[in-house]
């Protein structure tokens, strides 16, 4: 059973280019976070996804982010027309179902990092 | 606002001894807490997680405490050796939703 696999390890764009980082969860798994972490500084929440579904995405910037986990294929974090502030390592965790008292791990990857020059 | 706090950027102990990291919290209720460890260049990988009914979890030489009137977590490596030098995260939820991050601690053991 592969772990949550993450692509690209590595992504550079320009100011201004799209960068689309994908998460494949681990199987069995229909729930994913995504988390960003800058230089030096801890994981901060962004969006908390369901098959089909977003549960919260209180931690995801209005503007230019948007995050999807269809039915079929990878959940899919996208950053519009991005901008330096961008630059950061982008995680994400899959967990069978939402954590509770029976499920307690969820699995992370080993990360996107985001370069925009 | 809720806050996370972890007791302090860095921690140097010599091997062998016993490393205590701290989490504290404000302005949340969480009905869990867990405990990660991040290498350099890596994910964070799960190591425990700790109920609010629960006092006291353990496994192997680590140990975690979790004191829902101090808002506080302690997390304890028993005879650290060099290779559990890494940073250490907590992190705090409730059921059924995500759970946040505190900083970390960067620990360091020293043969």
């Amino acid at each position: 059973n592969a772990g949550v696999m993450q692509n690209p390890r590595h992504l550079v764009r320009r100011r201004g280019q799209e960068a689309r980082l994908r998460c494949s969860p681990m199987k069995g798994h229909s729930h994913v976070y995504w988390y960003r972490q800058l230089p030096e500084e801890g994981l901060k929440f962004m969006v908390y996804l369901q098959k089909e579904n977003i549960i919260d995405e209180s931690g995801m910037p209005k503007e230019r982010f948007s995050a999807e986990f269809p039915k079929e294929g990878p959940s899919i974090l996208r950053i519009q027309q991005v901008v330096r502030g961008d630059s950061a390592a982008y995680f994400c965790a899959s967990s069978p179902g939402p954590l509770t008292g029976v499920n307690t791990e969820a699995f992370f990857g080993q990360g996107t990092r985001l370069t925009v020059v | 606002s809720q806050k996370i706090e972890q007791n302090s950027e860095a921690l140097n102990i010599q091997e062998g001894k016993t490393a205590t990291l701290t989490c504290n919290y404000t302005n949340y209720s969480p009905a869990y807490l867990q405990w990660y460890r991040q290498d350099p260049g890596r994910g964070p990988v799960f190591l425990l997680l700790i109920r609010e009914n629960e006092k006291e979890k353990r496994k192997e030489r680590l140990k975690v405490t979790f004191d829902t009137t101090l808002k506080q977590s302690l997390f304890h490596i028993t005879a650290s050796q060099p290779a559990d030098s890494a940073t250490y995260l907590c992190a705090l939820g409730n059921y059924g939703q995500n759970f946040v991050f505190g900083p970390g601690t960067r620990l360091s053991v020293l043969p």
